[in-house]
């Protein structure tokens, strides 16, 4: 069964950090490129950051960059997220998502929740 | 990177067409033939239902249509039936470095 199951979500306060995890399973994990996706409680979704399937290409929303870092391990066929700097508006269900063409999401995790709160 | 504009809510009635609009800018939408539609109902995941303007995954129904003028893409649903209430939204890829971005998303009721 194709598969992504994320972790590493908690209650966090201001200025804190995080590292999301998302473990891949049931296909090849290195032919596809990586997603993270997130949307706070009753908002719309919004595209956090993306890494090529080489990690040659990586990109991140204006919102996070210079906070969030996304990398890959081919090998554990697994996806991270490191979130640092946190603030109130980073709250949100993280989901982990798989590419099938540029900005198209086949395959979704069921999310793991950072909420940021002192 | 501004979200791309969709309509707050769209209706019909069972058995209707409804045609559910996103406009991005010429380097969004307008540039490239990567503008996707997602489905999501309440407390799940979204799903994907048409990627690259037109192309529908496996298993996903023929009601579901999209196409692409300009700056604008649209999402087709035909035939509505009670199942497709839902929230849609549209994604794109990107010229800038951010590389992709969502839709503000659509509420469809099925009157």
């Amino acid at each position: 069964e194709v598969q992504l199951v994320e972790s590493g979500g908690g209650v966090v306060r201001p200025g804190g950090s995080l590292r999301l995890s998302c473990a891949a399973s049931g296909f090849k994990f290195d032919n596809h490129g990586m997603n993270w996706v997130r949307q706070a409680p009753g908002k719309g979704l919004e595209w956090v950051s993306g890494i090529s399937w080489n990690g040659g290409t990586i990109g991140y929303a204006d919102s996070v960059k210079g906070r969030f870092t996304i990398s890959r391990d081919n090998a554990k066929k697994s996806l991270y997220l490191q979130v640092n700097s946190l603030r109130a508006e980073d709250t949100a269900l993280y989901y982990c998502v798989r590419d099938v063409s540029y900005i198209a999401f086949d395959i979704w995790g069921q999310g793991t929740m950072v909420t940021v709160s002192s | 990177q501004s979200a791309l504009t969709q309509p707050a809510s769209v209706s019909g009635s069972p058995g209707q067409s409804i045609t559910i609009s996103c406009t991005g800018t010429s380097s969004d939408v307008g540039y490239y033939n990567y503008v996707s539609w997602y489905q999501q109902h309440p407390g799940k995941a979204p799903k994907l239902v048409i990627y690259d303007v037109s192309n529908r995954p496996s298993g996903v129904s023929t009601r579901f249509s999209g196409s692409k003028s300009g700056n604008t893409a649209s999402l087709t649903i035909s035939s509505l039936q009670g199942e497709d209430e839902a929230d849609y939204y549209c994604s794109s890829y990107t010229t800038s470095s951010t590389l992709g971005v969502f839709g503000t998303g659509t509420k469809v009721t099925v009157l």
